[in-house]
């Protein structure tokens, strides 16, 4: 079975705080993404990547940057945390000419107070 | 540009009760067309995909015809068990492309 695993399921942090979301996968895909859902909003995309070190500007970039280093690990990072980025974080991964069929990890919760 | 659009939830049907979630799309190209599903406490799984105009895609009893007449791909299913309570999100690739455009989620609620 295919997993991806995120570094925390709960997450509280303080405005102005730098905030780092790991998430790594184990199916040896080349695609990767970061999404964030929102209640009325559905998913958003964040950030994606479709190799190492290679990282592309999804729909709402803004606030966040990512890192991709290795091939099974994508990172999120909040360079300065605001109370607007509260929101579950969803990560997930696909093989490179399949990149509809999305797996997903289970979600953060992240909560700026 | 692209986009989907999903009827408003929350949803709560009786056990057996038959599911019809509304789900209608604008794209420029030719997209395929997805359902995903969110379970209490996990990540997304894909539920069915249809790759082009009048093409059903079907699975654990849910199914879904690709209507580009209408840019609709409405999910039903005949006997919605408890089991089915989930958030379920229409989803849309267009041609060529490497990402996927979702709608806002529908959450269902199955009561025994």
């Amino acid at each position: 079975d295919v997993k991806v695993t995120q570094s925390s399921r709960y997450l509280v942090k303080r405005t102005g705080e730098k905030v780092f979301l790991e998430c790594v996968q184990d199916m040896d895909h080349e695609n990767m993404f970061w999404y964030r859902q929102d209640p009325g909003l559905g998913l958003r995309l964040i950030y994606f990547s479709y190799d190492v070190k290679m990282k592309e500007k999804g729909d709402i970039p803004e606030g966040y940057s990512v890192s991709r280093e290795k091939k099974e690990r994508f990172s999120l990072i909040l360079e300065s945390a605001s109370t607007n980025q509260t929101s579950m974080y969803l990560c997930a991964s696909s093989f490179g000419d399949r990149a509809y069929e999305q797996y997903f990890g289970p979600g953060t919760r992240l909560t700026v107070t | 540009g692209n986009s989907v659009t999903q009827m408003e939830g929350p949803v709560t049907l009786s056990e057996e009760a038959f599911l019809t979630i509304n789900c209608t799309y604008t794209a420029t190209g030719y997209p395929s067309l997805f359902w995903y599903v969110q379970y209490p406490g996990e990540g997304l799984q894909l539920l069915l995909k249809a790759t082009k105009a009048d093409d059903k895609g079907s699975n654990k009893g849910f199914e879904a015809t690709y209507r580009k007449e209408t840019t609709s791909f409405h999910l039903e299913k005949g006997s919605v068990q408890v089991s089915d309570s989930a958030v379920y999100f229409c989803a849309l690739s267009d041609t060529g492309a490497q990402k996927l455009v979702f709608g806002q989620g529908t959450r269902l609620t199955i009561n025994p």
